[in-house]
């Protein structure tokens, strides 16, 4: 597996600024995703983080609203963008072992007041 | 398009009883099947994943089954124990993207 974790666990910000959160892998990784998962829902694939190039978003996500950055192998970031009460969500990051498995840091919840 | 379908969305059973959660799929070319658990407040981990050169795979009381034909695949928990309570969530990767795509969930309750 992986020891994974991101930065912050939890934070409540207001309307309209960004937060930025932080994902920390213990070994080099070549995939890197971001997950959205809202109150007893489901995950939801926000984009694969690549490193050395810009970031595969998936339908409904845009990179003005959701900014990634993978600088190296070990570490990735994901900006929430002019947030508003629906972005109040869990945010996860994961990674990806051998061949397809992946593992989840432990998430950041967000609320937007 | 890209779908995973889980049933059923909860599902209440008797501690010792077994318990049995189905996903179907829409990609044929899919070959990896992960289930993970997540209890309340927890980051998803993952517990037993099958690939398609297979059609059952156990560790311990769980076990998952393949039916490559009928593209579904079922978790299956046995002798389950309160600490089976979670919500688990089936995955199948969609080769084209080379991502995974998650089902709704299945709030599990074990009753003592």
């Amino acid at each position: 597996s992986a020891v994974i974790s991101q930065k912050p666990s939890r934070d409540i910000c207001q309307r309209g600024t960004s937060l930025t959160i932080q994902c920390q892998v213990d070994s080099q990784v070549t995939m890197m995703f971001w997950y959205r998962q809202q109150p007893g829902q489901s995950l939801t694939l926000i984009a694969t983080a690549n490193q050395g190039s810009e970031a595969t978003y998936e339908s409904g996500f845009v990179i003005d609203k959701f900014p990634i950055s993978r600088p190296n192998l070990t570490f990735s970031t994901l900006t929430v963008s002019n947030m508003s009460p629906e972005d109040s969500s869990i945010y996860l990051c994961s990674v990806q072992k051998g061949s397809n498995e992946q593992y989840f840091g432990p998430g950041t919840r967000l609320t937007v007041t | 398009g890209e779908n995973v379908e889980q049933h059923p969305s909860t599902l209440s059973v008797q501690e010792g009883d077994s318990a049995v959660i189905k996903c179907t799929y829409s990609d044929s070319a899919s070959n990896y099947f992960p289930w993970y658990k997540q209890e309340l407040g927890k980051r998803p981990q993952l517990i037993i994943d099958i690939r398609s050169n297979v059609g059952e795979k156990k560790d311990q009381r769980i076990a998952v089954t393949l039916n490559k034909t009928a593209k579904h695949f079922s978790l299956h928990i046995t002798e389950t124990q309160p600490e089976d309570s979670a919500v688990y969530f089936c995955a199948a990767i969609f080769q084209g993207a080379q991502k995974l795509v998650f089902g709704q969930g299945t709030r599990l309750t074990i009753n003592p």
